[in-house]
């Protein structure tokens, strides 16, 4: 069975500072992992993904990951962070597209 | 390209009663996921659709069931409502198949509220 473990349930950090979200993962088959982020009443939007190849993953609004089998790690990673980035972030792996096992979540607060 | 509709939005029901949700995937997308979110349990998965038939079904009661129609549209069903079924019900479509099936698209979610 696969599981996911986000090591930090809240993440305060003020502005302009990196941040980094961490992730574990146990699975006994090959994964697709990705990274979503939820704003308040919304759903989640892919910020990136993981599927094979080079382990530094690139998404969108400037955050990255990088894959790590030894470790079964998948830390979300941001230089520098906008008040716009506050929102709770979410781990996922997966055999296939459409069934997902997800984190517990981490709030990042970014604070000016 | 339009995204996952979901609908309704917001719903109150009361208890004992039932509910039918409904969302729209992304055109041309066949598989339809859905997400259960509460505070206390995070996010579960409930069930997947695959041209028209059920091919995942997670650790949740008979109570909760759905469908899945030709045109991919997905409907999801709890009978019996309970307080502790108040959550945010998550849609997710994918291709459903071959090798770009590696992401799964997200609807905005129905608020369900059990009183």
């Amino acid at each position: 069975a696969q599981s996911v473990t986000q090591l930090d349930s809240q993440v305060p950090v003020f502005e302009e500072a990196p941040v980094e979200l961490r992730c574990n993962y146990s699975s006994s088959v090959s994964v697709y992992l990705f990274w979503y982020v939820q704003y308040p009443n919304q759903g989640l939007q892919l910020l990136l993904k993981y599927l094979s190849g080079s382990t530094l993953v690139k998404g969108i609004n400037g955050f990255e990951a990088e894959f790590n089998k030894s470790q079964t790690s998948f830390h979300l990673r941001k230089p520098s962070v906008h008040i716009s980035d506050t929102a709770e972030y979410f781990c996922a792996v997966s055999e296939y597209g459409n069934k997902l096992v997800f984190g517990a979540g981490t709030i990042l607060r970014v604070k000016s | 390209k339009a995204g996952v509709t979901q609908t309704p939005r917001y719903l109150i029901k009361t208890r004992g009663q039932q509910v039918t949700l409904s969302c729209s995937p992304i055109s041309g997308h066949r598989s339809v996921s859905w997400y259960q979110q509460t505070p206390g349990q995070g996010l579960q998965f409930l069930f997947e659709y695959f041209s028209e038939t059920q091919r995942n079904k997670g650790n949740f009661p008979g109570r909760f069931s759905g469908r899945q129609f030709s045109n991919s549209r997905s409907e999801m069903n709890v009978s019996t409502l309970e307080l502790g079924d108040s959550a945010l019900y998550l849609c997710a479509s994918s291709l459903g198949q071959g090798e770009l099936n590696t992401e799964a698209f997200f609807g905005q979610g129905t608020r369900l509220t059990v009183v």
